[in-house]
């Protein structure tokens, strides 16, 4: 099956600078891959998403790598500020099949 | 639009008693759902793939008679934790794939946490 491994578990950065969070899958069949954020006790949000047929896709501070070759992609956020600050988790799949979630990066935007 | 709701938000439950937990789409109709758990500061656990009108798809590790999934509905499926236990106190949270665009995209519940004592 699929095996999706995510770093940084952790990252701090001042606001204002970016960030960066790395993923990795192991099934070359995964074509879809979203990114969530979650707060502490709320429900994971989807922030954006990616297909295999894209290398990069952008909405205003974030955007999304993927490098099918290599079976990664990367979250980039830009500007951050403190309410960036959330576990954002990575995942892979698709073709209608379930998702493996990475296992979470901490963010912390400190002021 | 793609708002998924979930009830109970919370429930304290004594040990061996029995909880049902229902997911729902609010604004489009799901033919799939899935149900995670979720411990603190860790990862979601796919625990089954709910399909309205069949049988649930079971990970391995999890055991289907404690853990029964009904998806009656395109709008509902039910998540039952029989004769509970402490260990199964967790986060369990639903999401809801819309069909209505992409087929791969899921939305998710606002959880529920559980307490067995």
């Amino acid at each position: 099956g699929e095996n999706v491994e995510q770093h940084p578990s952790t990252l701090s950065v001042q606001e204002g600078d970016s960030a960066v969070i790395k993923c990795t899958y192991s099934d070359s069949a995964s074509n879809y891959f979203p990114w969530y954020k979650q707060e502490l006790g709320k429900r994971p949000q989807l922030i954006i998403d990616i297909r295999s047929n894209v290398g990069e896709k952008k909405d205003q501070r974030i955007a999304v790598t993927l490098n099918k070759t290599a079976k990664h992609f990367s979250l980039h956020i830009t500007e951050t500020q403190p309410e960036d600050s959330a576990v954002y988790f990575c995942a892979a799949g698709g073709g209608g099949n379930k998702l493996t979630f990475g296992t979470g990066t901490q963010l912390k935007v400190e002021l | 639009g793609a708002v998924v709701s979930q009830h109970p938000s919370w429930v304290i439950c004594k040990s061996g008693t029995s909880v049902k937990i229902e997911c729902r789409s609010l604004d489009f109709q799901a033919t799939t759902m899935f149900w995670y758990r979720q411990f603190p500061k860790q990862s979601l656990m796919l625990m089954a793939t709910s399909n309205e009108g069949s049988k649930a798809t079971y990970e391995q590790g999890v055991e289907k008679d404690k853990f029964l999934i009904n998806h009656a509905s395109l709008t509902l499926s039910t998540l039952t934790v029989t004769s509970a236990h402490p260990e199964d106190s967790s986060f369990y949270i639903c999401s809801a794939r819309d069909h209505r665009g992409s087929t791969d995209t899921q939305y998710f519940g606002p959880g529920t946490r559980l307490t067995v004592l």
